[in-house]
């Protein structure tokens, strides 16, 4: 199985901050690494697709970068509505793993 | 816009079987993969299994023995059955459209997801 690795676990920050998080695969997975938001008791949202891929009616201050075994989600400028955790999910081979999350709260 | 809403029990006793099912509106399950996945509470994500409308399936080698996956596409509806469940197996199980296709199985990103069920393993 690929193992997903995400960092931080947990991250606080002010609305304004850009953040990014990183996920590590481990093993190469090209550029088949997915981003989800999901907000305490709701049901996981998809942001972003094949790495740097901005799903449709998802704000431009998201965007996703990398390949191989390391990537990143930034968040250029966060907004209240931005506080959630944050998962990364290989799609390159099954089982399809997710990262263990990061939350980000409000510092 | 497809819509996913998942339907069952939401108490389950220790070593029976867990069944779901998700409806599907907005648009035709046919020709598209389906994804089950779960989220234990305060946990992460796992995935299950996937189904195509014809049928074929792909289960986590984790849960394989345990899950039986189907569809029926005159209902617009799949379904999840998971035997010989334990506490373990508690956790809110979300369906969700699997964006691969038959052309690219690394598409395998899932969006939109239905709202989730919380399944309890308990006596």
């Amino acid at each position: 199985d690929i193992q997903m690795t995400q960092s931080p676990s947990s991250l606080s920050a002010s609305v304004g901050d850009r953040v990014t998080i990183t996920c590590r695969a481990s093993q190469s997975i090209s550029t088949y690494l997915n981003w989800y938001q999901q907000e305490p008791g709701k049901a996981p949202k998809l942001l972003i697709f094949a790495a740097s891929s901005l799903q449709s009616g998802v704000p431009s201050r998201f965007s996703g970068s990398g390949s191989g075994t390391d990537f990143t989600l930034t968040i250029s400028s966060l907004q209240p509505e931005d506080f959630a955790t944050y998962y990364c999910q290989q799609s390159y081979s099954s089982p399809y793993i997710f990262g263990q999350g990061t939350k980000l709260e409000i510092k | 816009q497809v819509q996913l809403q998942e339907s069952g029990p939401g108490l389950v006793k220790p070593s029976e079987t867990l069944s779901l099912t998700c409806t599907v509106s907005g648009g035709s399950i046919s020709r598209y993969y389906w994804s089950w996945l779960r989220q234990p509470p305060g946990k992460g994500l796992e995935w299950i299994a996937y189904i195509y409308y014809s049928g074929s399936t792909n289960y986590n080698p984790s849960l394989k023995s345990r899950v039986t996956v189907s569809v029926d596409t005159s209902k617009n509806q799949f379904s999840l059955k998971m035997n010989s469940v334990t506490a373990a197996d508690t956790a809110v199980y979300y369906c969700a459209k699997d964006m691969r296709s038959v052309y690219d199985v690394h598409r395998g990103w899932f969006d939109p997801w239905g709202q989730g069920t919380l399944v309890t393993v308990s006596s």
